[in-house]
């Protein structure tokens, strides 16, 4: 089973700073199999990014997707505060598995 | 619009058995693989099973397999989970999700709580 583990567990940061949210594999992510959600509180997760770096329908382009191999990373160029929220990477290489998330709170 | 509704959710005792469904409107049923994941309170997201398209193939986690069944009915434009043997640890909200690899659509979820 590949795991994945986020990091920071939580990020706070101010308004319009730049938020690096990391999800490491523990192992290659082929092929870059690497999604990453975003669940506001209290509602359903919405995907972001696909493939590593591919937006989704109707995702601002405010949110990127990178990385490859085991090391990837989803920015959030310029925070606002309807980005509160918890982020999730899943890999879809082998099975499926989301990482622990990352909790993005405004300062 | 696209939606997926689930449905079903409660409570149980432990061992108990329950199923849970997930209607689907706005595409093309039959063409989608469709999973269920779950999240336990205050915890974060968890695949649990997914079938295909044909419905020839399904895939349950480890932590499910031999207690849960995920099927479909094309006719229905539904989706299931049939969930046996229940524990305390299944406590969660289960979502339905569109998608053979990630999950492009999801449903606003349904709570199963197993407890005496």
């Amino acid at each position: 089973e590949i795991v994945l583990t986020q990091s920071p567990g939580t990020l706070s940061l101010s308004p319009g700073e730049r938020a690096t949210l990391s999800c490491r594999a523990s192992q290659s992510v082929t092929s870059n199999y690497l999604a990453w959600y975003q669940q506001k509180p209290g509602q359903t997760p919405r995907l972001l990014i696909y493939d590593a770096s591919n937006r989704a329908t109707g995702i601002p382009d405010k949110f990127s997707g990178s990385g490859s191999g085991t090391d990837f990373t989803l920015t959030i160029s310029r925070l606002e505060p309807e980005d509160i929220a918890v982020y999730y990477c899943q890999q879809y290489v082998s099975s499926f598995t989301f990482g622990g998330g990352t909790k993005v709170e405004i300062k | 619009q696209v939606q997926l509704v689930e449905s079903g959710g409660g409570l149980v005792k432990p061992g108990g058995s329950m199923r849970i469904a997930c209607a689907v409107s706005g595409f093309s049923f039959s063409d989608y693989h469709m999973n269920w994941i779950r999240q336990a309170p205050g915890k974060g997201l968890e695949w649990v099973s997914n079938i295909s398209s044909s419905s020839g193939d399904s895939n349950h986690a480890d932590s499910v397999r031999g207690r849960f069944t995920i099927s479909r009915d094309h006719a229905k434009n539904s989706l299931y989970l049939q969930m046996n043997s229940l524990r305390a640890e299944d406590t969660a909200v289960y979502y339905c999700a569109r998608g053979r690899f990630y999950m492009d659509v999801w449903g606003k979820g349904t709570t199963v709580t197993v407890s005496s």
